[in-house]
C-alpha cells in the first residue's frame, strides 16, 4: 500500500529537549516536504527536499532542521523546541520535482512543547 | 504576496441540502489548484487538481470548478459521511511543489 508514515504520532516534550520526527514514504517519490498546521492559519511549509541531499527552506523554517540522506526518509529535527512550536505536523511527498501533481500526506504528528 | 482564502469557515447542512464552498486565490502564476479533504486527526486526502480556468472535475457528490480568481467545491445532496474539513491549496510558478493552503471550511452534514 502506497503511504507516508510518521513517528511518533503524539509527543509531549519540554522546552529545549531535542527531538526528531521521522517521515518515510514507500512510493519512490523525489519531492518531500514538511508542513505545520495551526488553527486559522492553514498548513504552512517548513522545509522541502527535491531529492537526496537537496533541501531548502519553506515559509516558516526558523527553529527546524531537516536532512535527506535516503530517498524514502525525511526527518524533521527540532534542536531546541519552544512552546510556539506546539502544532500539528505533516510530512508530504509527490512524484516529481517540478510538476504540481497531488501530494500524499502522512497521518500527522501532534507535538506539545511545555 | 500569494494568498488563498476559503469561505465560509464553517458550514452546517442538512442531509440532501446542496451547497458550495469557495476558494479565492491571489497568486503569482497559478500552476494548479488542489482540493483536499481532512478528517479529524488525519492527514489531508487528495480530491482534485484543476490546472486551468474552465476546468471541472467530479467525484461522487463532489464537483470542483476553477475560474481565473476562484474555485468552487459543489456538494450535491450531501450525506453525513461528507462531514470533514475541506482544504484548498494553490501551487504557484515560484514555488516548485509548495502548496499555499487556505484555512479550510469545516463542513457538518446532519441527518
Amino acid at each position: 500500500e502506497a503511504q507516508v508514515t510518521q513517528n511518533p504520532r503524539y509527543l509531549i516534550t519540554v522546552t529545549g529537549k531535542k527531538l526528531t520526527v521521522t517521515c518515510s514514504q514507500n512510493m519512490n517519490h523525489e519531492y518531500m516536504s514538511w508542513y505545520r498546521q495551526d488553527p486559522g492559519l492553514g498548513l504552512r511549509q517548513i522545509y522541502y527536499s527535491m531529492n537526496v541531499e537537496v533541501t531548502d527552506k519553506g515559509d516558516v523554517p526558523e527553529g527546524y532542521k531537516v536532512s535527506r540522506k535516503e530517498k524514502r526518509n525525511f526527518p524533521l529535527i527540532l534542536e531546541s523546541p519552544s512552546p510556539n512550536q506546539t502544532s500539528l505536523y505533516f510530512c508530504a511527498s509527490t512524484e516529481t520535482r517540478t510538476a504540481p501533481y497531488e501530494q500524499y500526506f502522512g497521518p500527522g504528528t501532534r507535538l506539545t512543547v511545555t | 504576496e500569494d494568498q488563498v482564502t476559503q469561505s465560509p469557515e464553517a458550514l452546517r447542512l442538512q442531509e440532501g441540502e446542496s451547497s458550495s464552498l469557495n476558494c479565492s486565490y491571489t497568486v503569482s502564476g497559478l500552476r494548479g489548484l488542489f482540493w483536499y479533504r481532512q478528517d479529524p486527526g488525519k492527514g489531508p486526502e487528495f480530491l482534485f487538481t484543476l490546472y486551468s480556468a474552465g476546468e471541472e472535475k467530479e467525484k461522487e457528490r463532489l464537483k470542483a470548478t476553477l475560474t481565473k480568481k476562484e474555485s468552487f467545491l459543489h456538494i450535491t445532496a450531501p450525506k453525513p459521511e461528507d462531514s470533514a474539513t475541506y482544504l484548498c491549496a494553490a501551487a504557484t510558478s515560484g514555488g516548485y511543489n509548495k502548496l499555499i493552503f487556505g484555512a479550510g471550511t469545516r463542513l457538518a452534514v446532519h441527518p
